[in-house]
């Protein structure tokens, strides 16, 4: 049973355009919400993350928006760069749940110059 | 650089044969996780400690499966008897200042772990 999904498993974006990365759940109990990005053969890199009690935030071009009625949250990228090119996998945490990740299959994203 | 770190970062390893793997945590995070990663897939849990005390385990993982965190600093992984199916990149993650709220976790580069 997947909790967390990203169900489109590629996206491409020509450069400077707005790349937007969707993702879905289905556990109320989640209370965190994460984006991860990864290249081949590394290990995630965390971009931000969002609190349940907030519909937004924002770290320069990247910024998360959550919907908790709908239970969505999506990733925009403004403007998207070549550099941004990977596979962006979305995490949520139960906190009390010892804080572990679940995680969505990911999305690949490739940016085109 | 005061990251995450794990070795090796490449074992290729004969089905029946044992391995070991390490994780060096952020030197002040109280959390380390274990996850396994398959090709196409998300990073899946395996192992949770705090400090020294692992907290939880996943039913995946079976009982060739060990793991540890002596004196609350690094940890290891241990595989024993090696099947083809464990063939996957294994992710250690740390976490949490001690009595922080922070959720975020970090990871090593994984070790990627071949079982022919």
């Amino acid at each position: 049973d997947q909790q967390v999904k990203q169900n489109s498993p590629s996206l491409s974006v020509q450069e400077g355009r707005i790349s937007i990365l969707n993702c879905d759940y289905t556990n109320s109990m989640f209370d965190y919400f994460l984006w991860y990005k990864k290249y081949p053969a590394e290990g995630p890199t965390f971009l931000i993350s969002i609190s349940s009690i907030k519909d937004k935030n924002e770290d320069g071009r990247f910024t998360v928006f959550l919907n908790k009625s709908a239970k969505h949250l999506s990733l925009h990228i403004v403007p998207s760069q070549p550099g941004d090119s990977a596979v962006y996998f979305c995490a949520a945490v139960n906190a009390g749940n010892n804080r572990k990740l679940i995680w969505g299959l990911g999305t690949s994203l490739a940016v085109n110059p | 650089d005061t990251g995450v770190s794990q070795n090796p970062r490449h074992k290729i390893t004969k089905r029946g044969q044992n391995v070991t793997f390490r994780c060096d945590p952020i030197s002040e995070h109280n959390r380390l996780y274990w996850y396994r990663q398959t090709l196409g897939q998300g990073p899946e849990f395996l192992t949770y400690f705090q400090n020294e005390a692992q907290l939880e385990k996943s039913r995946l993982l079976s009982d060739r499966f060990s793991a540890e965190r002596p004196k609350g600093s690094f940890s290891t992984l241990e595989i024993q008897r090696t099947e083809q199916g464990d063939s996957a990149m294994y992710l250690c993650a740390s976490s949490g200042l001690a009595g922080g709220p922070s959720y975020e976790q970090y990871f090593g580069p994984g070790t990627r772990l071949t079982v022919t």
